[in-house]
């Protein structure tokens, strides 16, 4: 079945890196994605990786997939005050129809000056 | 080009009216896709469409329908409003669904049932 895990909270300096992380439980190929959801608002896309690949950069974005540990970081390096959010993870299975999404529950970043 | 546009925003109803969602996908877009986000669930499946059709629900009662007309644009419905409808309601397009599309989501429709 599906079902995705993420820690609750993340306190971080600004400057520093920060690393946000994600376990996800089906054993089907998927895809997997990373959001941001700021206060009042909807959900950004940030990035998504295919669950063969092992690591996707995308400026200060670094995704890296465990696919034996079934476990997905985030990692934003220099980490700004902007970045302040709620970061999900979420896992949709290729070849199903309807391109349902399964979140997490969501990280609460909070990045101190 | 336009994202993802909701509406309305906001509103407040009361318990046992019925409510209206409307969502807009990104042009091009056909496949339309909607969340229900609270505190206590996190963010659920609703239910998606293409072409107008209905492919993938989740597990929410009958009270929760959807549609989507022919140029795309969707809306969901909620009948006999509860205090526990009281949520984020969020909607995703993707070009044609298939897993691997990239999914954008709207800004939501803050939904408060009194």
């Amino acid at each position: 079945g599906e079902d995705v895990e993420q820690s609750l909270f993340l306190s971080v300096r600004e400057g520093d890196s920060s690393v946000i992380n994600c376990t996800y439980t089906d054993s089907s190929s998927t895809y997997l994605y990373w959001y941001k959801q700021e206060p009042g608002a909807g959900l950004q896309l940030l990035t998504y990786i295919f669950s063969n690949m092992d690591m996707k950069q995308d400026q200060r974005l670094t995704v890296l997939l465990n696919k034996k540990d079934k476990h997905l970081s985030l990692r934003i390096a220099d980490t700004q005050t902007g970045d302040s959010a709620i970061y999900f993870c979420a896992e949709s299975i290729k070849g199903a129809a309807g391109n349902k999404l399964t979140f997490g529950g969501g990280t609460r970043v909070l990045v101190k000056p | 080009k336009a994202g993802v546009t909701q509406t309305p925003r906001y509103l407040i109803k009361t318990r046992g009216q019925q409510v209206t969602l409307s969502c807009s996908p990104i042009s091009g877009h056909r496949s339309v896709s909607w969340y229900q986000q609270t505190p206590g669930q996190g963010l659920q499946f609703l239910f998606e469409y293409f072409s107008e059709t209905q492919r993938n629900k989740g597990n929410f009662p009958g009270r929760f329908s959807g549609r989507q007309f022919s140029n795309s644009r969707s809306e969901m419905n909620v009948s006999t409003l509860e205090l526990g409808d009281s949520a984020l309601y969020l909607c995703a397009s993707s070009l044609d669904g298939a897993s691997g599309n990239t999914i954008y989501f709207g800004e939501g429709s803050w939904l408060t049932v009194v």
